[in-house]
Order: C-alpha cells, then sequence, then structure tokens
C-alpha cells in the first residue's frame, strides 16, 4: 500500500530557531501533500497544501513566511517552521492521497515538535 | 457553524457493547466521506470509506445519508483495542481535493 514517511518524529528546539520537517511517498508520486497541525485533544487543522513545481496554497489565518513549504520533487515536500516560539509547539502531520481524488489519504506518522 | 461536526464524547462503553457515533457536514457539495481512526500521539489511519449504499467491513457498519448530510459509524462488540478518537472527514474535490476533519469522537472500551 501507499506510504508517506515523515521525520522527524519528535524534535525539540530552542526558541528562535527553524526546523525542517520532512514528508516523503515512498512508493507513489505525490503531486499534492498536505500538512496539518493538532493541538492537544483537537482535530486536524489544515495549515496548506504543498503543491510540486508550484507554490504552496495556505489556509487563512496560517503565515506563509513563518512556515515554509517546499515541493521540490514528486515524493518530497518539507515545512520548515522558521523562528519557532513556544505557541508553534505541536504535532504537525503531512498526508497525500493515492491515486489521486479516490479513497482516503495516507499519513506520515506525524512530528511532535516542542520550543523550549 | 463547523463544516464537519461529531460529539466529541466520551463514550465509555464495556466490552462486548455496540456503539454508534455521527457526524454532520455542512457543505452539500462534499463527494467523498471516511471515517478514521486515531490513536493517542499517533496520526490518524483510515478505518473505513463510507458509501451511498451502507458498507461493513467486519464489526464495523457506515452509512451515508445525503439528503440529512449525515454520516454513522456503527461498531459492534467492542474491544478493549477499539479504544482511540474516531475522525469523521469529508472531502470535497472543487475545493483543492482537501480534507476536512470533525473534531473526533473518543470512544474508550472498559473491562
Amino acid at each position: 500500500g501507499a506510504v508517506v514517511s515523515q521525520h522527524p518524529s519528535r524534535v525539540i528546539c530552542k526558541s528562535g530557531t527553524s526546523v525542517k520537517i520532512e514528508c516523503r511517498s515512498l512508493d507513489f508520486q505525490a503531486t499534492t501533500m498536505f500538512w496539518y497541525r493538532q493541538f492537544p485533544k483537537k482535530s486536524l487543522m489544515l495549515m496548506a497544501t504543498s503543491n510540486e513545481g508550484s507554490k504552496a496554497t495556505y489556509e487563512q489565518g496560517v503565515e506563509k513566511d513563518k512556515f515554509l513549504i517546499n515541493h521540490a520533487s514528486l515524493t518530497l515536500s518539507t515545512l520548515t517552521v522558521t523562528s519557532a516560539h513556544p505557541e508553534d509547539s505541536s504535532f504537525y502531520i503531512c498526508s497525500a492521497s493515492h491515486p489521486p481524488k479516490s479513497y482516503g489519504y495516507t499519513f506520515g506518522s506525524g512530528t511532535r515538535l516542542t520550543v523550549v | 457553524r463547523k463544516e464537519v461536526e461529531q460529539d466529541p464524547g466520551p463514550f465509555n462503553v464495556p466490552e462486548g457493547a455496540t456503539v454508534a457515533f455521527n457526524c454532520t457536514y455542512s457543505n452539500s457539495a462534499s463527494q467523498s466521506f471516511f471515517w478514521y481512526r486515531q490513536d493517542c500521539r499517533k496520526e490518524p489511519k483510515l478505518l473505513m470509506s463510507v458509501y451511498s449504499s451502507g458498507n461493513e467491513d467486519g464489526r464495523f457498519t457506515a452509512q451515508l445519508n445525503r439528503a440529512s448530510q449525515y454520516i454513522s459509524l456503527l461498531i459492534r462488540d467492542s474491544k478493549l483495542s477499539d479504544s482511540a478518537t474516531y475522525l469523521c472527514v469529508v472531502n470535497m474535490y472543487n475545493a483543492g481535493n482537501m480534507l476536512t476533519f470533525g473534531g473526533g469522537t473518543r470512544l474508550m472500551v472498559k473491562p
């Protein structure tokens, strides 16, 4: 089945530093990937849609300069949290659909970010 | 009004019980529907798709009522391992093919 690999699974960083999270589709090509964040006991909230070869589409209220998304290939999308602050601490999850527009989506295993 | 609404629970049930979750969605243009399961601190995993004709997978039965914009999930003979949060998810292809998640319903199955 379709596999999406995400890493790191857990990261602790200091305030003001940047953190990069990678999301890879291992056995299929994903022209579109999605990035979500989830706070404790809350549902997933879509942050942005990552489009291969073009700019990401951000949801309202999500700062594109703070959450940099790069989708340079059909199998890799990255999310960089720049100048992280403690309020950025959250569970970040990527997903991709395979095959496109069909069935559900496959999720990465998530990245738990803690900013201290 | 939220686009996808669920009762957050928790639903506390004994092993062997039958439990049902409901979900309503607001956008009539929604085209695909799913139930996902999410364990604590893990990513969501697809439990089953939901079809207009209703579908069953072992102890799990999902139903869709497009007229009422309502989705349900029935779990029979609950197991301890069914304890998780169940997410109702809707896909609108004309909205960039993205998923919209309900807030989730937490299920706790007790011995």
